[in-house]
């Protein structure tokens, strides 16, 4: 069964540091990766995406993907209060069809 | 413009009861969603169409049932409810039924089973 793991959290990082959230995955094959952040009682949006190996940076979001290693990861830098929410992982394995992770909560303290 | 527009916000119910949620969307997307979040946030696909017809059914009951009147419409029917069927409910719109295509999400319907 394809799976998508985070670990669940809290995490909590003062504010201006990185916050580092990551992701793995199950199977070899997936194609593309996306992190989408959740406040608490609203819906998920997107914020990233990547299909290849290294590096993509948007603004003070990177993310970074290794598929040797079967990782995601997603940094935020300069964290701000208005980062807290919870981060959901979610993979494509090629089924046309977003399998999620659970989603790691993040707080960043001022 | 509310772009993905589901109702109703809140749905509380009784076990046994039968109940829809509606959703529309205003994108002018081809392909619709009906996603489970439970309470430990897992987000899990149910089902997907495309421009009307069905793609995508997970193992999902047969109390449930999606009726996609038109491309911009998908409503979820829901028979003879259980108290594990109390979640959030997310609809979602893309522009094509590809993994690719970023997912516009509503704004959920919270169902809660009593």
């Amino acid at each position: 069964q394809k799976e998508v793991e985070q670990n669940s959290g809290p995490l909590s990082v003062p504010e201006g540091a990185i916050a580092s959230l990551n992701c793995t995955y199950s199977d070899r094959v997936s194609q593309s990766f996306f992190w989408y952040r959740q406040y608490s009682g609203k819906s998920p949006e997107l914020i990233m995406s990547i299909y290849s190996n290294g590096d993509k940076e948007d603004g003070r979001f990177t993310a970074q993907l290794n598929k040797a290693s079967q990782y995601v990861s997603l940094l935020i830098r300069d964290s701000q209060p208005s980062d807290s929410a919870t981060y959901l992982c979610a993979v494509n394995f090629g089924n046309e069809k977003l399998t999620f992770g659970t989603g790691t909560r993040l707080t960043i303290i001022p | 413009d509310t772009a993905v527009s589901q109702t109703p916000k809140y749905l509380v119910t009784q076990m046994g009861n039968d109940k829809s949620i509606k959703c529309e969307q205003n994108l002018g997307h081809d392909t619709m969603y009906w996603y489970k979040q439970d309470s430990k946030k897992f987000l899990k696909i149910m089902f997907s169409y495309n421009n009307k017809e069905l793609i995508i059914n997970e193992t999902v009951p047969n109390r449930f049932s999606p009726k996609s009147p038109d491309k911009a419409h998908l409503n979820l029917h829901i028979n003879s409810l259980e108290l594990g069927d109390s979640a959030v409910y997310f609809c979602a719109s893309s522009q094509e039924h590809r993994a690719n295509s970023p997912l516009h999400f509503g704004n959920g319907t919270r169902l809660t089973v009593t």
